[in-house]
């Protein structure tokens, strides 16, 4: 039972264009949320986190909108880079808190950026 | 600042070989540690996470097992690999938050 859905396995966009990415959450108590990137071959890489009680957090050419009611997350990239062609991964986590902080991952949506 | 290593780079196993991975930290203490596999084309499955020496937990169950004799240092093993084993493997750690901070990985192919 996946529990944080990425449903688009790919995305294809024009150079200096936005991307947007997609995921959706079924547990109503997740607390916070992470956006990685990942080259293949390569770990992932940590973009951008949001905690739930925003709606909105910004760096640079990476948005990050929440929206709890219908428990969606979307990562708005603007302008699209050749660059940021990867596999974009989202990520949450469930309440409980305590030291032992696990996350719960979507499967991957793979970007591909055209020049 | 913390730096995260992973070795080998790559791995090329025969099946019922044994495996040992090696992932160190530096530049912090007492940080979550954590094992993830990625099968090809797949997401990412936790497989061992970390909140100190000698406490593991394993998150599903299989012929592979994790041991962290040290703070720092967190390693996989396994005593015989099957086909199924194949994959890139990865490790991670935190330090009191969510955000988890990824090692460069390990492919490893089981013939």
């Amino acid at each position: 039972d996946q529990q944080v859905k990425q449903n688009s396995p790919s995305l294809s966009v024009q150079e200096g264009r936005i991307s947007i990415l997609n995921c959706d959450y079924t547990n109503s108590m997740f607390d916070y949320f992470l956006w990685y990137k990942k080259y293949p071959a390569e770990g992932p890489t940590f973009l951008i986190s949001i905690s739930s009680i925003k709606d909105k957090n910004e760096d640079g050419r990476f948005t990050v909108f929440l929206n709890k009611s219908a428990k969606h997350l979307s990562l708005h990239i603007v302008p699209s880079q050749p660059g940021d062609s990867a596999v974009y991964f989202c990520a949450a986590s469930p309440p409980g808190g305590g030291n032992n902080r696990k996350l719960i991952w979507g499967l991957g949506t793979s970007l591909a950026v055209n020049p | 600042s913390q730096t995260i290593h992973q070795w080998p780079a790559t791995l090329v196993q025969p099946v019922g070989s044994p495996l040992s991975l090696e992932c160190t930290v530096e530049g912090t203490s007492n940080p979550n540690l954590y094992w993830y596999r990625q099968a090809a084309g797949r997401g990412l499955q936790l497989l061992f996470y970390s909140i100190g020496i000698d406490q593991i937990s394993s998150e599903v169950p299989q012929n592979l097992s994790a041991s962290r004799p040290q703070d720092r240092q967190f390693i996989l093993s396994s005593k015989k690999l099957l086909l199924s084993d194949s994959g890139f493997y990865l490790c991670a750690w935190s330090v009191r938050t969510d955000t988890q901070y990824f090692g460069p990985g390990t492919r490893l192919t089981v013939l």
